[in-house]
């Protein structure tokens, strides 16, 4: 079946550090990827996809390339902010499955200045 | 105003009480869907909704149901709440077009505590 792995929390940066969060996946389509950010007390929103292997999606300084050949969608961003810190769920959908997202357990960033 | 609502925000309850969530979305979208959110255990999915009259058990539906009573509108119900659905309730909705990927918004979860 589908699924999401991504690398567990806490990361802790400085402000300016480049940042990384891993993720793989599993699916037996061709699924579409995404990155998804809550902030402390809201909901969550997309912060990028990929519908594609090879696209990049991209957000405020944040990317995320779609790797076939390594099931992978690790977000990175080369300068991160206080304003960042936040819980960051990698996800999953694949239209032959006809259900909703699969979502990773979520990597909490914190950084400090 | 937000595209997605729900309500309430916050409740307290306790153990036996039956309890509804309602969510509401004026994006117009067919889909809609409800999370539970656990710590460590990122987002896992109730029930989802195609449309009116097409609704989905998702991975954890035991001790849940739910209502569509109409496009915009999504209740989830706990019949008798127990302690372990003391989580973040997250209601979503999308447009199920090939074009959009099933890209889902959010609504601002609803923090259910059980006693």
């Amino acid at each position: 079946g589908n699924s999401v792995t991504q690398m567990e929390g806490p990361v802790t940066l400085s402000e300016e550090a480049f940042l990384t969060i891993n993720c793989t996946y599993t699916a037996t389509g061709y699924p579409s990827l995404f990155w998804y950010v809550q902030y402390p007390g809201e909901g969550l929103q997309l912060l990028l996809k990929a519908t594609k292997a090879d696209d990049k999606g991209s957000n405020k300084g944040f990317e995320a390339t779609y790797r076939k050949e390594t099931t992978s969608f690790h977000l990175e961003k080369g300068s991160v902010q206080v304003s960042d810190s936040a819980v960051y769920f990698c996800a999953l959908s694949d239209p032959q499955a006809g259900t909703a997202l699969i979502f990773g357990k979520g990597t909490t960033l914190s950084v400090s200045s | 105003d937000a595209d997605v609502t729900q309500t309430p925000r916050n409740r307290i309850t306790k153990t036996g009480k039956r309890i509804m969530l309602e969510c509401s979305q004026t994006k117009g979208h067919d889909r809609m869907y409800w999370y539970r959110q656990d710590p460590g255990l990122g987002l896992r999915l109730i029930y989802y909704s195609f449309d009116v009259k097409d609704i989905n058990k998702g991975e954890i539906s035991d001790g849940y149901s739910v209502s569509r009573q109409a496009q915009a509108k999504f209740s989830l119900s706990l019949e008798s709440a127990i302690p372990n659905q003391t989580a973040l309730y997250f209601c979503a909705t999308s447009d199920g077009t090939w074009s959009s990927y099933n890209e889902q918004f959010f609504g601002p979860g609803t923090r259910l505590t059980v006693l």
